[in-house]
């Protein structure tokens, strides 16, 4: 499968605790967005990588959280010190282009639960 | 408001029905997206369209970009068209093609 992969599917951790999730991206593709969904809403963004250069952070993402993308292949997204609040589904997409146009091809997500 | 609404928020049909998704926007766009979401997260992309229609099987999005605003036809519906569709545009002050979305319309297609 050449799509775009997230890891792990699900997580759950305690409140307090710092968690990691991964995404690998089609292999040719030089962008790289984050977004978090929560149920019954919309996905909203939250980061977007240009190779491994980080272009654009949105306000939700607090100092909590960081995302990496080292070689500009995959891409980390750590938030520390968890919250309830933190409880969502975060999505990867990835996309090929250099304009506004362009297709975006999403990861399955990660369902994260803050206990 | 949000910058982009969509509307009905649910929808069921039968099968067989011709369904309607409508998507409204604020904001000057490059691009809007209709897109498609199963249960377990899964986002897959069915257009991208600037103006006028494009139709993809018994998909057709279409956009008025004076009134600001598309809509999402399926024809002949299924059970298996049964997911939430979508709508995002990229606004044309924005970096890439980052996506706001709309808040999604549930659809059931009964047998």
């Amino acid at each position: 499968d050449t799509g775009v992969s997230q890891d792990p599917r699900h997580k759950i951790t305690k409140r307090g605790q710092n968690v990691t999730f991964r995404c690998d991206p089609i292999s040719e593709h030089n962008r790289l967005y984050w977004y978090r969904q929560t149920l019954g809403q919309g996905p909203e963004f939250l980061t977007y990588f240009q190779n491994e250069a980080q272009l654009e952070k949105s306000r939700l993402l607090s100092d909590r959280f960081s995302a990496e993308r080292p070689k500009g292949s995959f891409s980390t997204l750590e938030i520390q010190r968890t919250e309830q609040g933190d409880s969502a589904m975060y999505l990867c997409a990835s996309s090929s282009g250099q304009g506004r146009k362009e297709k975006l091809f999403f990861g399955s997500g990660t369902q994260l639960s803050v206990l | 408001k949000n910058e982009v609404e969509q509307s009905p928020q649910n929808l069921t049909a039968q099968e067989g029905e011709f369904i309607t998704i409508n998507c409204s926007y604020s904001v000057g766009i490059s691009a809007l997206h209709w897109l498609q979401q199963h249960p377990g997260g899964g986002i897959v992309s069915l257009f991208m369209l600037s103006s006028g229609k494009k139709k993809h099987g018994r998909l057709i999005a279409t956009i008025n970009i004076q009134e600001k605003h598309s809509s999402l036809h399926i024809t002949a519906s299924h059970p298996r068209d049964s997911a939430v569709y979508i709508c995002a545009v990229t606004p044309e002050e924005t970096s890439g093609s980052r996506l706001t979305f709309g808040e999604g319309t549930q659809l059931t297609v009964n047998p």
